[in-house]
């Protein structure tokens, strides 16, 4: 199985702050990564899909990077909104793996 | 606009069974691939398993904690994914989303949650 290792696991930050999260894979998958928001009782959301396509609707301050093996997830300048959990997701091999999430708490 | 609806969740005993469904509109159903995810209290998401559109084959994959208890099909005549959960432990209290499946999982519906207790 393929492991996603996601850092940090907690992320303290305040409105307006650059933001950076870090999904590492336990072996190459190509650009086959998706990451997810997740606002505490509510369904996941897609925010980036194949390392680095935005999702439709998304805001431009969302970015992804990376492929084989090291991610990341960029939010460049951090909105009220934006506190929430956030989870990277392979989707290169069975069986599709999530890493374990990194929530973004504010300072 | 797109609308994935889970129903079926409650609290059941330790070895039995549940039937979950996700009645699909908005787009169509007979050409999505389409899976459940998990998220037990307080915990990350799960992948549960994958149906693959009956173009593609229909077939199947599966986690490895629900392979051979759990089974997932879809009724394209009916816009409906089920997920038939047997054989039910505790540690498969969650709540279940189900998600249209691609290159990502695109949409989500809002979650069933299910209770294995005694």
């Amino acid at each position: 199985d393929i492991q996603l290792t996601q850092s940090p696991s907690f992320l303290p930050a305040s409105v307006g702050d650059r933001v950076t999260i870090t999904c590492r894979a336990s072996q190459g998958i190509s650009s086959y990564l998706a990451w997810y928001q997740q606002r505490p009782g509510k369904a996941p959301k897609l925010l980036i899909y194949a390392a680095s396509t935005l999702q439709s609707g998304v805001p431009s301050r969302f970015s992804g990077s990376g492929s084989g093996t090291e991610f990341t997830l960029t939010i460049s300048s951090l909105q009220p909104e934006d506190f929430a959990t956030y989870y990277c997701q392979q989707l290169n091999s069975y069986p599709l793996t999530f890493g374990g999430g990194t929530k973004v708490e504010i300072k | 606009e797109v609308q994935l609806v889970e129903s079926g969740g409650g609290l059941v005993k330790p070895g039995g069974s549940l039937r979950l469904s996700c009645a699909a509109s908005g787009f169509t159903f007979s050409k999505a691939w389409m899976s459940w995810v998990r998220q037990a209290p307080g915990k990350g998401l799960e992948w549960v398993g994958r149906i693959k559109t009956k173009t593609d084959g229909g077939t199947t994959d599966y986690a490895v904690p629900v392979k051979g208890r759990f089974t997932i099909s879809r009724d394209d005549s009916k816009n409906t994914l089920y997920l038939q959960m047997n054989s039910l432990k505790t540690e498969d209290t969650a709540v279940y989303y189900c998600t249209t499946d691609g290159d990502a999982f695109y949409e989500w519906g809002r979650g069933t949650l299910v209770t294995v207790s005694s």
